[in-house]
């Protein structure tokens, strides 16, 4: 089955804590995109890949760190820096950047 | 400053009647505006691409119009059943870099 996976479903983090969520694709996309939706909110742009060892920020970068190394992963790190992480994380895919994104499942990240 | 906006307020419509859902932009020249429809708990899943050149799409009991001059796109969903029920974005590609910048979101309660 071709699609999108990210893991953990949910995620616990401490205060001062990084955490790493996964995102992997098997659609042989180049492009891929992480997304922050808060509750009754809109989604909204944290990093972005066009191809592998390149991403730039999106709106609210501050806080998250991203790497591509692999065509097939994009994994994101929330950092001690971002103070209100509480959210529902969403991950996606598209062949070439702009173009239709698929999306993974979610990763919903709470502070314990 | 570039704005999508859609309504949003809660759409309640009766089983078999034809939602319309309007996505409205200032400040942007987009080549193509998509719809997805998200439900609770989950990822936006790909609707329609609507291009510039393009006033009507249609699929099945979808369609989708694009106004550049007004800068508004309309999404109708005729002969509306509950499983319709579900919020819906509009998106389209920012001005200076190749993502999507997503819409807030309506949401459609169908009544059976």
């Amino acid at each position: 089955d071709g699609g999108i996976t990210q893991s953990p479903k949910y995620l616990f983090r401490k205060e001062g804590q990084n955490v790493t969520l996964s995102c992997e694709q098997n659609l042989n996309h180049d492009a891929m995109y992480w997304y922050r939706q808060d509750p009754g909110q809109g989604l909204r742009l944290i990093y972005y890949s066009q191809i592998v060892n390149d991403f730039q920020k999106g709106d609210i970068a501050e806080g998250y760190s991203v790497s591509r190394e692999k065509k097939e992963s994009f994994p994101l790190t929330v950092t001690s820096a971002q103070k209100n992480p509480t959210a529902f994380y969403l991950c996606a895919s598209s062949k070439g950047a702009g173009e239709t994104q698929y999306f993974g499942p979610g990763t919903r990240l709470l502070v314990l | 400053s570039q704005k999508i906006e859609q309504n949003s307020e809660a759409l309640n419509i009766q089983e078999g009647k034809t939602a319309t859902l309007t996505c409205n932009y200032t400040n942007y020249s987009p080549a193509y505006l998509q719809w997805y429809r998200q439900d609770p708990g989950r990822g936006p899943v790909f609707l329609l691409l609507i291009r510039e050149n393009e006033k009507e799409k249609r699929k099945e009991r979808l369609k989708v119009t694009f106004d550049t001059t007004l800068k508004q796109s309309l999404f109708h969903i005729t002969a509306s059943q509950p499983a319709d029920s579900a919020t819906y974005l509009c998106a389209l590609e920012g001005t200076g870099r190749r993502a999507l910048t997503f819409g807030s979101g309506t949401r459609l309660q169908v009544q059976p």
